[in-house]
């Protein structure tokens, strides 16, 4: 079946250093959103990218959805301690249209020593 | 406006038992999806709802079941609990058939078999 793998799984960085954490689908992609939990918190939706090669920026973080829209990355530019949590891709599995119907990657951990 | 809320938030079950989770979308939001979040899995989709009617369903086995009212409040009711079957059940509500970018996931529901 379709799946999302998602590199690292962990990531331990100073702060001020940048982070990356990147995403592959096993299957073209009609979009890709990314999520950020905080330790004991829920998703919370960060940005959906749809068009091949787009690039978005918030902030100090930098979404890319590939060529191909089959992988994307998320690049945050000098983490801060308010960066730690985990960061999930996601794409849509459902039929139809649904987009209710998200395959998740397994996340990756971040944390930031001060 | 209030987010999406669910109850309880905290649950300790013994194998065996069943239990039923409840999730309130925010008001106007009629689509509601159901995920579960293990250490090992991560996020899997379970269930979506729209207007009363299940729209998708994940790879869960059937005690797992769900439904959603009139009002949208939508329950999932797991059988047969297995130890397995702990995990932070989350919902997510959207105003449309099922656009993640107005998406909201409540806090979720961490259920305990003991």
């Amino acid at each position: 079946g379709q799946q999302v793998m998602q590199i690292p799984q962990y990531q331990h960085v100073q702060e001020g250093e940048d982070f990356t954490t990147y995403c592959n689908s096993s299957t073209t992609l009609s979009n890709i959103q990314w999520y950020k939990q905080r330790p004991g918190g829920h998703p919370v939706f960060l940005i959906q990218l749809v068009k091949s090669g787009e690039v978005k920026k918030q902030k100090r973080l930098t979404f890319q959805f590939g060529e191909a829209k089959k992988n994307s990355s998320l690049h945050i530019t000098a983490t801060q301690t308010t960066d730690v949590g985990t960061y999930f891709c996601a794409g849509p599995g459902g039929y139809g249209g649904s987009q209710g119907n998200l395959i998740f990657g397994k996340g990756t951990k971040l944390s930031v020593k001060p | 406006k209030a987010g999406v809320t669910q109850t309880p938030r905290y649950l300790i079950k013994t194998r065996g038992q069943q239990v039923t989770l409840s999730c309130s979308p925010i008001s106007g939001h009629r689509s509601v999806s159901w995920y579960q979040q293990t250490p090992g899995q991560g996020l899997q989709f379970l269930f979506e709802y729209f207007s009363e009617t299940q729209r998708n369903k994940g790879n869960f086995p059937g005690r797992f079941s769900g439904r959603q009212f009139s009002n949208s409040r939508s329950e999932m009711n797991v059988s047969t609990l297995e130890l397995g079957d702990s995990a932070l059940y989350l919902c997510a509500s959207s105003s449309r058939w099922f656009d993640m970018k107005s998406a909201f996931f409540g806090q979720g529901t961490r259920l305990t078999v003991v």
